[in-house]
């Protein structure tokens, strides 16, 4: 099974400020078929199922501000927030599927400082 | 409207069992697989199982192998979880998500990325 940690697990940034949460998987998701990298990212917020927000480790969903940047590869990746908003306070998630049992990150709490 | 909807949720006794569906509307339903997943309250989220769009092959997670079964009546849009011998830390919201491949054919892509979740089912287990 791969195992997916993120960190840290809370944050609290400022408004306008960058917001940069990691995800480290216990082993690649980078496939070497298609050199893509089998990790998506998720927002929750309160009381509201997850949203999908990446997939391909960077590939930004449609309507997805484009304040949010995905990036990394192999095991190591980055969810960042170049200026922080007060409608990003949430709980972040990653994900892999490079296997048929998927799994996520404990998931990170970011909010405003 | 595009949306899936989760029912079946309620109290339950250790040991004891509960069938959740959850029921699609507004895509074609019998071409994507379907994943329940799972958030304990104040907790992360916790893969629970996955059916394909034919319903022929399914996956679980380890802690609900062999406790739970998948499937699905694509005539009726639903897709089912029945849970047995149910614990304490089985307590949780369900969701259940569609796997964003969508399969015309028999051949489909692993399990991939979620883009489509309900709204949850709550299950809790306590005597």
């Amino acid at each position: 099974d791969i195992v997916m940690t993120q960190s840290p697990d809370s944050l609290a940034v400022s408004l306008g400020e960058r917001a940069t949460i990691n995800c480290k998987s216990s082993q690649s998701v980078l496939h070497s078929s298609n050199n893509k990298n089998y990790l998506a990212w998720y927002q929750q917020k309160p009381g509201q199922p997850p949203k999908l927000l990446f997939h391909w480790a960077s590939t930004r969903e449609s309507g997805v501000p484009d304040r949010f940047s995905g990036s990394g590869s192999g095991t190591d990746f980055t969810l960042t927030i170049s200026s922080l908003q007060a409608e990003d306070v949430a709980v972040y998630f990653c994900q892999q599927y490079y296997n048929s049992q998927i799994s996520f990150g404990q998931g990170t709490r970011l909010e405003i400082k | 409207q595009v949306r899936l909807v989760e029912s079946g949720g309620n109290v339950v006794q250790p040991g004891g069992s509960l069938r959740l569906s959850c029921t699609a509307s507004g895509f074609s339903f019998s071409n994507h697989g379907i994943h329940w997943v799972r958030q304990a309250p104040g907790k992360g989220l916790e893969w629970v199982a996955f059916v394909r769009h034919g319903g022929t092959e399914k996956f679980y997670g380890d802690s609900v192998k062999g406790r739970f079964t998948v499937s699905r009546d694509n005539s009726k849009k639903t897709v089912y979880l029945e849970m047995k011998s149910l614990r304490a830390e089985d307590t949780a919201v369900y969701y259940c998500a569609r796997d964003v491949a969508y399969c015309p054919g028999s051949s489909c892509p692993a399990p991939n990325w979620l883009d489509l979740w309900g709204q949850g089912t709550l299950v809790t287990v306590s005597s």
